[in-house]
């Protein structure tokens, strides 16, 4: 298995909603990377997990709250989000930090 | 200041054109990512190189570290090679991203 899947593919939130964004990979890497992309931009990273360990905080406002339950599985829970934070969120995984990176094919987020 | 610079920023070929994207980065790096993103999203990595020259199918890959210079070549382009390839860098635990460059391969 050579994939990072995520789940959903397409999300739309008001802006007192709570949700959360999945991000799952089993090919053993101890690395695990939340990144914001908006249109015609590269991505810009948000968090780093270093075996299960946040290492990295981008100055992301407190309202993304990132969770890594297990070294499989990375969730980024959102809450009181803004409509500027509309953009696809992609996850990718590494087998140890700075490794080559595998993406996700995003969530791609609307907030109304 | 980028510390990751990309040119051109939009390119457009003819199928079977031989194509060449540049990056420039101004920082010490680990290592240097060639990466393709298709409309809707996916990005896959294509490369990862410290020194040298890489070759995977028709996509080619070179750095000059003292030059701090990258390009990504395509030989025989094909429309389905129309995405935006982005460069990235390593510096220590940290990528930085190029803005990317669009291509466009026209039938």
């Amino acid at each position: 298995d050579t994939e990072v899947t995520q789940t959903p593919k397409h999300l739309v939130m008001g802006m007192t909603n709570k949700k959360s964004l999945k991000c799952e990979q089993h090919m053993g890497h101890r690395a695990m990377y939340w990144y914001k992309q908006k249109a015609k931009k590269p991505p810009e990273l948000m968090f780093v997990y270093s075996y299960e360990k946040l290492s990295i905080n981008e100055s992301v406002p407190s309202r993304f709250s990132p969770e890594c339950p297990n070294s499989s599985l990375l969730n980024l829970h959102l809450h009181a989000l803004q409509p500027e934070d509309s953009a696809l969120y992609l996850c990718a995984s590494s087998q140890d930090p700075g490794h080559t990176q595998y993406f996700g094919p995003g969530t791609r987020l609307t907030v109304l | 200041k980028n510390e990751v610079e990309q040119s051109p920023q939009n390119l457009t070929a003819q199928e079977g054109e031989f194509i060449t994207i540049n990056c420039s980065y101004s920082v010490g790096i680990s290592a240097l990512h060639w990466l393709q993103q298709h409309p809707g999203g996916g990005i896959v990595s294509l490369f990862m190189l410290s020194s040298g020259k890489k070759k995977h199918g028709r996509l080619i890959a070179t750095i000059n570290i003292q030059e701090k210079h990258s390009s990504l070549h395509i030989t025989a382009s094909h429309p389905r090679d129309s995405a935006v390839y982005i460069c990235a860098v390593r510096v220590g635990n940290q990528f930085y991203f190029g803005t990317g460059t669009s291509l466009t391969v026209i039938p």
